[in-house]
């Protein structure tokens, strides 16, 4: 069974830009979450996903947006960015249904670097 | 509402020697549990996860965490630590009313010395 695939697996963007990162969940899991990633804040949560519905947001700025298609994979958006929105970009997925245990299965990552 | 400590953002070990990473958490309801860990430029993968079942759970390579209530630790163990083991570990607490609720500590970053 193929995990959860991110791409691209590094980038680099100037400030101003946009970018756009791509998760793919494991075959089954209809819900993804995203999650940024630095040293100095730690592992924050941006959004989740259900079968096509954002469902839970974190605490970040409109330019931060996401969408799932229906076939589960999902996208985020950064618009504008700012050096620091350099960042690991992690997705996970997790299937729903198993007692609600929380269980994330993640990918490797996006990182992405600002400059 | 809940949280989660990690006590130590270090823990530097020698290979064969215990390993013990503290993590207290707060919750406002019966939490479920959990370690990650994430080795560098990687994703975090799950070691092991407290769901109300034994309250001592054992995770993949020989990693286990003891759920004490009492306390509102669940620290993570190894009996010998491994070079590979070598990451970044994090304690992550889950609650309320549903898992999407989930809180993760800071991460406390193992190093094992040969």
């Amino acid at each position: 069974k193929a995990g959860v695939t991110q791409t691209p697996r590094y980038l680099i963007k100037t400030r101003g830009q946009q970018v756009t990162l791509s998760c793919s969940p494991i075959s089954g899991h209809r819900s993804v979450s995203w999650y940024q990633q630095t040293p100095g804040q730690g592992l924050q949560f941006l959004f989740e996903y259900f079968s096509e519905t954002q469902r839970n947001k974190g605490n970040f700025p409109g330019r931060f947006s996401g969408r799932q298609f229906s076939n589960s994979r999902s996208e985020m958006n950064v618009s504008t960015l700012e050096l620091g929105d350099s960042a690991l970009y992690l997705c996970a997925s997790s299937l729903e249904g198993r007692g609600g245990t929380g269980e994330l299965f993640f990918g490797e990552g996006s990182r992405l670097t600002v400059l | 509402a809940q949280s989660v400590t990690q006590l130590d953002s270090h823990v530097s070990v020698s290979e064969g020697t215990p390993v013990l990473l503290r993590c207290n958490y707060s919750s406002s309801y019966s939490p479920s549990l959990f370690w990650y860990v994430q080795h560098p430029n990687k994703g975090l993968q799950l070691l092991l996860k407290y769901t109300s079942a034994a309250t001592l759970v054992k995770g993949i390579n020989g990693f286990e965490a003891e759920f004490k209530k009492s306390e509102t630790s669940f620290h993570l163990t190894k009996p010998s630590a491994h070079m590979s083991d070598a990451a970044e570990y994090f304690c992550v607490v889950s609650g309320g009313t549903g898992r999407r609720a989930l809180t993760f500590g800071s991460g406390t970053r193992l190093q094992v010395q040969p």
